[in-house]
């Protein structure tokens, strides 16, 4: 079983710039979701996809947007970049349905600095 | 609103001590789930548990046991002769009982996390 993974592991931008982070799904799993981790703090839910489609979103500005793909892999992007962006991105995956749903697996994420 | 609360920033604790992680949560949805994870240095969080609201039996795998308490809100989280191999960020998180139906919406909230120290 394949576990959810993300590239790149690392990455530096500068202020204004557009990033796109990406996330394969655990094989089996239909819904993506992505949050962010601030150095010191819990996780904060960005966006859900599942179908393909945005299911829910957190309190994140429209400058933060997604994408999911026929295979259920998912993009997360970002356009013109702040420095409070820097952060830990985290996608996890999940089974819509069935004895386990809700449960979300987690990738290494994606360590975005923003100078 | 949902709120789940951390109040250890950091635990150190010497090798085969017991340590409880506390976790208090906020939620006024009376369908809810409970998780805890673990983030080694690595980054990725691990899942460790998961319960529902209407469960309150405690659980035990291994050297790991949980705690739940509807009536004061509360998930605590025990580890037993602790290891060095358990030094990492563990997470209490919350989320609401499913919105819409089929596709199962909801989001994780969790708290800042609790640092453990195993020292040798």
């Amino acid at each position: 079983e394949t576990g959810v993974t993300q590239s790149p592991t690392h990455l530096i931008k500068t202020r204004g710039q557009q990033v796109t982070l990406r996330c394969s799904s655990q094989s089996g799993h239909n819904t993506v979701s992505w949050y962010q981790q601030a150095l010191g703090q819990g996780p904060q839910f960005i966006f859900q996809y599942y179908r393909e489609e945005e299911n829910g979103r957190g309190n994140f500005p429209p400058r933060f947007s997604g994408l999911q793909f026929p295979n259920y892999s998912s993009e997360l992007n970002v356009n013109a970049l702040e420095l409070d962006d820097s952060a830990l991105y985290l996608c996890a995956s999940s089974l819509a349905g069935g004895s386990v749903k809700n449960i979300q697996y987690f990738g290494a994420g994606t360590r975005l600095s923003v100078l | 609103a949902q709120k789940v609360t951390q109040a250890q920033t950091e635990i150190s604790v010497v090798e085969k001590e017991d340590v409880t992680l506390d976790c208090v949560y906020e939620t006024r949805d009376t369908t809810y789930y409970l998780f805890w994870y673990k983030q080694p240095p690595s980054g990725e969080l691990v899942f460790l548990i998961r319960r529902n609201s209407f469960d309150e039996q405690n659980e035990i795998s291994g050297r790991y046991s949980w705690n739940f308490q509807k009536s004061t809100s509360s998930f605590n989280f025990t580890i037993t002769a602790s290891q060095v191999v358990d030094s990492a960020v563990y997470f209490c998180a919350l989320s609401e009982a499913e919105r819409y139906s089929g596709a199962g919406s909801y989001q994780l909230t969790f708290g800042k996390g609790t640092k453990l120290s195993v020292i040798p």
